[in-house]
């Protein structure tokens, strides 16, 4: 089975502008959520669906950070607008039910000029 | 509120080099434990886990076992290899099922 696919890789943007970020999780997953290392310290959780109704966010950090499930199926993080300390590797995961382990995306390296 | 501590990195072992990764949590609830590796240009991957106290996860040579005492869930590997090189990260879930991680520890392993 293909696994938690994230795009793109690598963004590297100016400050102001705006990134979106997608996430696909594993085929069949309900639970989708959004983590974030920034400058090698600990990975921290923004958010969580359950099919597309978000269960918790409150790691978000603030209101430019946008995140979305429609349909239940792909996410988006939307970041508008980006700010230098908005750098670092974003990491999507997904789960079948809340009792199994998450299985992780690559993760996207964002890069704020 | 619930967090993780591990040893800060990085860990620079020789080929065959007994390996230990020190982690500790603090925890309201009672927690899943985790060890989630990242290799070089990859993702997360959960390298091992436990549930509740005294259970031990294995997995690829490597083990930790849940201590309730002590509030730890040490990373250890007999002999490791070039091929372990990687940042480790320890973790725990509790109550609700967002992981809560620690800064993660770099293995570097020389032939």
């Amino acid at each position: 089975e293909a696994g938690v696919t994230q795009f793109p890789s690598h963004s590297v943007i100016e400050k102001g502008q705006t990134v979106t970020l997608r996430c696909d999780p594993i085929s069949g997953h309900d639970n989708l959520y959004w983590y974030r290392r920034v400058m090698g310290k600990e990975i921290k959780f923004l958010l969580h669906f359950v099919k597309e109704s978000k269960q918790d966010e409150s790691g978000m950090p603030n209101n430019r950070f946008l995140a979305e499930r429609t349909g239940g199926t792909y996410s988006t993080l939307k970041v508008q607008p980006a700010e230098l300390e908005d750098s670092g590797v974003y990491f999507c995961a997904s789960s079948q039910d809340f009792r199994q382990p998450q299985h992780f995306g690559d993760g996207t390296r964002l890069s704020i000029l | 509120g619930d967090s993780v501590t591990q040893m800060e990195g990085p860990v620079t072992l020789s080929e065959e080099a007994f390996l230990t990764i020190n982690c500790t949590y603090t925890a309201t609830g009672y927690p899943s434990l985790f060890w989630y590796v990242q290799y070089p240009g990859e993702g997360l991957q959960l390298l091992l886990k436990a549930t509740k106290a005294d259970d031990k996860g294995s997995n690829k040579g490597f083990e930790a076992t849940y201590r309730k005492e002590t509030t730890s869930f040490h990373l250890e590997k007999g002999s490791v290899q070039v091929s372990d090189s990687a940042v480790y990260f320890c973790a725990l879930s509790d109550r609700d099922d967002k992981l809560i991680f620690g800064t993660g520890t770099r293995l570097q392993v020389f032939p």
